[in-house]
């Protein structure tokens, strides 16, 4: 069974532009989460989809933003790059419900120049 | 809101050393807990998860940890660690706030001295 698949690995954009990350959750997950993994700070949740819906995010500014999409992949855009904002984000996906675990992907690495 | 501490952000044991790693978390209500191993170039996988029933809970790689509801604790203990235990722990919950979000810890990074 195939796992969270992240796309593209690595990007690398410059101070200004924006970028798109994409996100597979596995087969029957319907939740998708975002995290932001910077060096020193741990995971900080930035977004949490269900069912096409925004359920929940995190102290991120609005540049910050995605969407669920019907197969529920998902979509993670930040607007208007910062050099604050080169981290890793990783994606995980979860069955809808309680008592669930998160399962993660590989994860983007971006780099902003 | 609930958050996640970990209190020990590098640890450096050497092999066949006993580990305890600790994390406090701050909620009242019922709480779902999980500790995440992230190793070298690896993607984050789940070492072991408390929902209900014991609160001391074996994960894998011979990793169990104990839930203390009063001390709002999740400490995550290894007898005897190994130079492959070598990684990144995150503590992690999911407060039944209504809101369902799944909060972590900064991690602990552990190098194990072979």
């Amino acid at each position: 069974e195939a796992g969270v698949t992240q796309s593209p690995t690595h990007l690398i954009k410059t101070r200004g532009q924006q970028a798109t990350l994409r996100c597979s959750p596995i087969s029957g997950h319907t939740s998708v989460y975002w995290y932001q993994q910077a060096l020193g700070l741990g995971l900080q949740f930035l977004l949490w989809y269900d069912e096409g819906e925004e359920r929940n995010r995190g102290n991120f500014p609005p540049r910050f933003s995605g969407r669920q999409f019907p197969n529920y992949s998902s979509e993670l855009n930040v607007n208007a790059l910062e050099l604050e904002d080169s981290a890793l984000y990783l994606c995980a996906s979860s069955l809808v419900g309680w008592n669930t675990e998160a399962f993660f992907g590989q994860g983007t690495r971006l780099t902003v120049v | 809101a609930q958050s996640v501490s970990q209190h020990n952000h590098h640890v450096i044991l050497s092999e066949a050393a006993s580990l305890e790693l600790g994390c406090n978390y701050s909620y009242g209500g019922t709480v779902n807990l999980f500790w995440y191993v992230q190793y070298p170039g690896q993607h984050l996988q789940l070492l072991l998860k408390y929902f209900s029933g014991d609160p001391l809970v074996k994960g894998i790689k011979g990793f169990e940890a104990e839930f203390i509801k009063s001390k709002f604790s999740f400490n995550l203990r290894k007898p005897s660690v190994q130079w492959s235990d070598t990684a990144e722990y995150f503590c992690a919950v999911n407060a039944r706030a209504g809101d369902d979000k799944i909060i972590f810890g900064k991690g602990t990074r552990l190098h194990i001295l072979p």
